[in-house]
């Protein structure tokens, strides 16, 4: 399986800070990488899919990629308390079938 | 309409015993995959399948685990003399298409091995 590391923190933030997530991964080959949020005791949902290097911004969210150092990132600006979730990072090869790999997950939590 | 749903929700099992966990995906959702989902940690790719056809079964831990969704709908994830080891939740999650990179996941459910 494909290695996906990330800050288990915890991480804390004040409310109207900007939150930062980070993520790398062991294949170069990975091709697209997810983000999804998993409030305590409930099922992760996406919330943000990045392919191309660069950014992506949804809303306060924002997905950086950087293929070349295998390292993804999720910044929150403007962090809410119902931001207070556990982050985690998946990444998906197409080459070699359609199975995700999840991160240990950040927990996150924004004080208000 | 209806999401992701499994069954039971909570299955408390003595050891040795023999368990199946039942998924039924969202409606006309082609692919299928299971995870399992220790506390603490991110969920752990067991096996997934497209319509009825299993496409990958190199994340289940054992041959005590074994998985099928014979009609390409609903899909049914069995283990076989189970350990206390086996404690974990056990999450379902489908997709629309082969390719389609958003996952809808069930609540899971949480099994304890006594």
């Amino acid at each position: 399986q494909k290695e996906v590391e990330q800050n288990s923190g915890p991480l804390s933030v004040p409310e109207g800070a900007i939150a930062s997530l980070n993520c790398t991964y062991s294949d170069r080959v990975s091709q697209s990488f997810f983000w999804y949020r998993q409030y305590s005791g409930k099922s992760p949902e996406l919330i943000m899919s990045i392919y191309s290097n660069g950014d992506k911004e949804d809303g306060r969210f924002t997905a950086q990629l950087n293929k070349a150092s295998q390292y993804v990132s999720l910044l929150i600006r403007d962090s809410q308390p119902s931001d207070s979730a556990t982050y985690l990072c998946a990444v998906k090869d197409l080459n070699t079938g359609n199975q995700f790999y999840f991160g240990t997950g950040t927990s996150l939590t924004v004080i208000p | 309409g209806a999401g992701v749903s499994q069954s039971p929700r909570y299955k408390v099992t003595k050891r040795g015993q023999d368990v199946a966990l039942r998924c039924d995906p969202i409606s006309g959702h082609v692919s299928l995959y299971w995870y399992r989902q220790a506390l603490g940690q991110g969920p752990e790719f067991l096996t997934y399948f497209n319509y009825e056809a299993q496409q990958d079964k190199s994340g289940l831990p054992n041959d005590r685990f074994s998985a099928e969704r014979p009609e390409g709908s609903i899909s049914t994830l069995t283990i076989q003399r189970t350990e206390q080891r086996d404690s974990a939740m056990y999450r379902c999650a489908s997709s629309l298409a082969r390719t389609a990179n958003e996952q809808f996941f069930g609540p899971g459910t949480r099994l304890t091995v006594l």
